[in-house]
């Protein structure tokens, strides 16, 4: 039973430059929630994709935009990257028709900003 | 909007002695989810117990238990038995009720790094 996984592991950029972070959600799950966790923090709510549409979506200017594909699998982009937005980017999965379930994270991926 | 508070940025305990991480929240919302997630240096945030508002019931999971007090918007952990492997980051989060199915997206508190020492 695969859990989530998130690609790549490690990216380093610089300011100004665009970014695409994925993200398979868990077996069986259908949607892709995403979050910043930048250090020493909790982790912040960016959005959520459901049936290939941003549902929700948190504090976050429209530099973070997201996709979902028909195999439920996301994409995380941030375009004109800050310094700011270096952190690590976790992704979490849950299956819409249960509802209230626990979200199941990925290992996420850490962006540094140069 | 809620917010979570963690209190306690730091904590140290011997092992399989008794810990008890803290957590407040504000929220306007009458129907809630209350999650506890475990951070080891892996990075992947592992759910460690879970509790529904409108159960007066604390939840329990093996050594783990919570104290959820709704009147005064508070949501501690208890680990009975520290272990070792208990040494990570834990997050309080919480989550409202979501309508339209699904699950609304989480909010966290800042963490409580907790060490167990041999």
């Amino acid at each position: 039973d695969a859990g989530v996984t998130q690609s790549p592991t490690h990216l380093i950029k610089t300011r100004g430059q665009q970014v695409t972070l994925r993200c398979s959600p868990k077996s069986g799950h259908d949607t892709v929630s995403w979050y910043q966790q930048a250090l020493g923090q909790g982790p912040q709510f960016i959005f959520q994709y459901y049936e290939e549409e941003e549902r929700q979506r948190g504090n976050f200017p429209d530099r973070f935009s997201g996709h979902q594909f028909p195999n439920y699998s996301s994409e995380l982009n941030v375009n004109a990257l800050l310094l700011g937005d270096s952190a690590l980017y976790l992704c979490a999965s849950s299956l819409n028709r249960v509802v209230n379930q626990p979200q199941h994270f990925g290992d996420g991926t850490r962006l540094s900003i140069l | 909007a809620q917010t979570v508070t963690q209190s306690q940025p730091e904590m140290s305990v011997q092992e399989a002695e008794t810990v008890t991480l803290s957590c407040t929240y504000d929220t306007s919302e009458s129907n809630y989810y209350l999650f506890w997630y475990k951070q080891p240096p892996s990075r992947q945030m592992i759910l460690v117990i879970r509790q529904e508002a409108y159960k007066q019931q604390n939840a329990t999971e093996n050594r783990f238990s919570v104290n959820f007090q709704k009147a005064a918007k508070s949501f501690s952990l208890k680990i009975s038995d520290s272990q070792l492997g208990d040494t990570a980051m834990y997050f309080c989060a919480f989550m409202k009720h979501a309508l339209g199915g699904g699950a609304d997206g989480l909010t966290f508190g800042k963490g409580t790094h907790l060490i167990i020492q041999p």
